[in-house]
């Protein structure tokens, strides 16, 4: 069964730093991951998604991917409060995608 | 203009009753997806539904079954709750198997 690990957290960053979130995942042939982001009470909603081998960036996000590693990142960059959720990496490409469990997320002023 | 709905917001039964959650999308995807997200917040996928193909996830009970009355809704029907059945459930929908969009999540409360 296929495998996406996460660091439950939480993670605490000053407002201004880089978070640095990280995933791993057990399928080799997995092809394409997701970030989402997730506030308390709330659906998760979607971040980042990345296909290809290297970095995407999109505003103050982005997404590493390392196929050789099987490992995947979100950077945020210019942390704010606001940012402070969890955030949940998902591996994707089959009609069974597979989530982690989260990392949690504390952007303190 | 909601994306993903979901009804009802809020589910409180008694152990044995059956319930249904209705979920619809109006993004046109084809794909669309019900969660399980438990108290420590793994979110675990169910089901997923792709062109009248339903797949299951083999963890899932046989009291939990999905019925789709065409391409932009899919209910969850479930049988003889349990107590453990308690969670918040999540209808997704894409495109395909990419990103997917949720729903606001039903909290089912089974006492």
């Amino acid at each position: 069964q296929k495998e996406v690990e996460q660091n439950s957290g939480p993670l605490s960053v000053p407002e201004g730093a880089i978070a640095s979130l990280n995933c791993t995942y057990s399928d080799r042939g997995s092809q394409s991951f997701f970030w989402y982001r997730q506030y308390s009470g709330k659906s998760p909603e979607l971040i980042m998604f990345i296909y290809s081998n290297g970095d995407k960036e999109d505003g103050r996000f982005t997404a590493q991917l390392n196929k050789a590693s099987q490992y995947v990142s979100l950077l945020i960059r210019d942390s704010q409060p606001s940012d402070s959720a969890t955030y949940l990496c998902a591996e994707g490409g089959s009609y069974i995608p597979t989530f982690g469990r989260g990392t949690s997320l504390i952007v303190h002023p | 203009d909601t994306a993903v709905s979901q009804t009802p917001k809020y589910l409180v039964t008694q152990m044995g009753n059956d319930k249904s959650i209705k979920c619809e999308q109006n993004l046109g995807h084809d794909t669309m997806y019900w969660y399980k997200q438990d108290s420590k917040k793994f979110l675990k996928i169910m089901f997923s539904y792709n062109n009248k193909e339903l797949i299951i996830n083999e963890t899932v009970p046989n009291r939990f079954s999905p019925k789709s009355p065409d391409k932009a809704h899919l209910n969850l029907h479930i049988n003889s709750l349990e107590l453990g059945d308690s969670a918040v459930y999540f209808c997704a929908s894409s495109q395909d198997r990419f990103e997917q969009y949720f729903g606001p999540g039903t909290r089912l409360t089974v006492t």
